[in-house]
């Protein structure tokens, strides 16, 4: 069964502007993990954050996780039309091994 | 170092036929996931190999199987393919070892596509 739940489903925005999603899980967690996708190829991770840190930053990228309220953002800042893409977030919850998946937001950055 | 590697990466089969998917994890890598992908339905967990052992295994009927060989490349086994198994297939490989509080790294996909 899938635990994440991402939101929005699907995103638009303008080249530079800022994206936000957000992802929202159901059971206590060791860490919580976002990955890209672009066009049905395979995903490529962007970060991991552990449930006792809070925010995490990459680059233009920042994340926050929220253990109270069981839920995690992910920002790209001045997004670029390469971000274009599908992202997930997967949670671990460190007992079978196995990485539970959102559906993804599919986010499109138009130029 | 190499990443994940699949292949084939397309593959077109008939129903009721069989379908043999391979992995070859990044090197020092020891345990590898196999995943399914359909429009709509995000990641759907298949199983899970660390050390030739099968860890954990998802809610797929037992028409799916898998293995992992000494050297940590996995295969994944199809057989009477239906329409409803056309999909994409990932291989994830990770350092996780008691845990799995590590990164998954990706391969491209193998593309199944049933007729």
């Amino acid at each position: 069964s899938q635990q994440g739940e991402e939101d929005p489903q699907a995103l638009s925005i303008q080249e530079g502007e800022n994206a936000t999603m957000n992802c929202s899980y159901k059971t206590s967690i060791n860490n919580l993990q976002w990955y890209r996708q672009n066009s049905g190829r395979g995903l490529v991770h962007l970060i991991l954050i552990r449930s006792n840190e809070r925010e995490k930053h990459s680059g233009r990228l920042r994340v926050t996780l929220d253990t109270s309220k069981k839920s995690s953002s992910l920002l790209i800042t001045a997004s670029r039309a390469a971000d274009t893409a599908s992202y997930f977030c997967a949670t671990d919850p460190g007992s079978n091994y196995q990485l539970i998946w959102g559906a993804g937001t599919k986010l499109i950055i138009k130029p | 170092k190499a990443g994940v590697t699949q292949t084939p990466r397309y593959l077109i089969k008939t129903r009721g036929q069989q379908v043999t998917l391979s992995c070859s994890p990044i090197s020092g890598h020891r345990s590898v996931s196999w995943y399914q992908q359909t429009p709509g339905q995000g990641l759907q967990f298949l199983f899970e190999y660390f050390s030739e052992t099968q860890r954990n295994k998802g809610n797929f009927p037992g028409r799916f199987s898998g293995r992992q060989f000494s050297n940590s490349r996995s295969e994944m086994n199809v057989s009477t393919l239906e329409l409803g198994d056309s999909a994409l297939y990932l291989c994830a490989s990770s350092r996780a070892g008691t845990g799995n509080s590590y990164e998954q790294y990706f391969g491209p996909g193998t593309r199944l596509t049933v007729t």
